[in-house]
């Protein structure tokens, strides 16, 4: 079975700095993909970025960057540079590549305060 | 910018009644999903659905849950009858392909059900 692990239930940044939310997960297939989703008040899921695990080299997205640590099943989301937008419950997800369906299995979320 | 829809936005129903919840994945998607979130507690895939038939469901699907994609853009999850701890969050969403690299489930705004 597949897991994802969020560790931190919440976090706070201030304006324009930097914050880091952890992500572990497990499986034990080796083709698979990872997500971080941003939710905000509104509920609406939102993607923000992915990394497909055969990938060595780290996903970024403007502000938004991971560090994909594939032997540790690490996936931290690093955001530079913090607006006060950012500020939403993030979701770390994983997804198995090949399979009969492409489920998402989510962790139980960081909440992140933008403080101004 | 094509985008899932989901209607209504909330519902309220007592319960033991029937609720239908429904959607309109994009147009050219093929892949199609119901996920719920228990509010404070994490998202949770239901089920998958493809080619009008489930793919994969889970634990939680049993046989109160159905879907339903009754013609060629509506996508419907019903709960025959409904029960306190069916209160939650209920997202759609849909993809367009499993086998490319870089595949993306786009969600809808949700709907909110409340069971009293």
């Amino acid at each position: 079975a597949q897991t994802v692990t969020q560790s931190q239930p919440e976090m706070s940044v201030q304006e324009a700095e930097t914050v880091t939310l952890s992500c572990t997960y497990d499986t034990s297939e080796s083709d698979y993909y990872l997500f971080w989703y941003k939710q905000p008040p509104s509920r609406q899921m939102i993607l923000v970025i992915r990394q497909e695990a055969y990938k060595q080299q780290n996903a970024t997205e403007n502000r938004f960057s991971v560090n994909f640590q594939k032997a540790a099943k690490s996936f931290s989301l690093k955001i530079s540079d913090s607006q006060l937008g950012d500020a939403a419950m993030y979701f770390c997800a994983l997804a198995l590549y090949g399979g009969a369906t492409n489920k998402l299995i989510f962790g139980t979320g960081t909440l992140l305060a933008v403080q101004p | 910018e094509p985008e899932v829809t989901q209607t209504p936005s909330h519902q309220v129903t007592q319960m033991g009644q029937e609720v239908i919840l429904r959607c309109v994945p994009i147009s050219n998607h093929l892949y199609f999903y119901w996920y719920r979130q228990i509010l404070g507690q994490k998202v949770e895939f239901l089920v998958s659905f493809y080619n009008n038939e489930i793919s994969e469901k889970s634990e939680i699907f049993d046989d109160q849950f159905s879907v339903e994609r009754p013609d060629g853009s509506n996508f419907t999850l019903k709960i025959r009858s409904t029960k306190l701890e069916d209160s939650a969050m209920y997202f759609c969403a849909s993809s367009d392909s499993l086998d490319s690299w870089g595949y993306e489930q786009y969600f809808g705004p949700g709907t909110r059900l409340t069971v009293t």
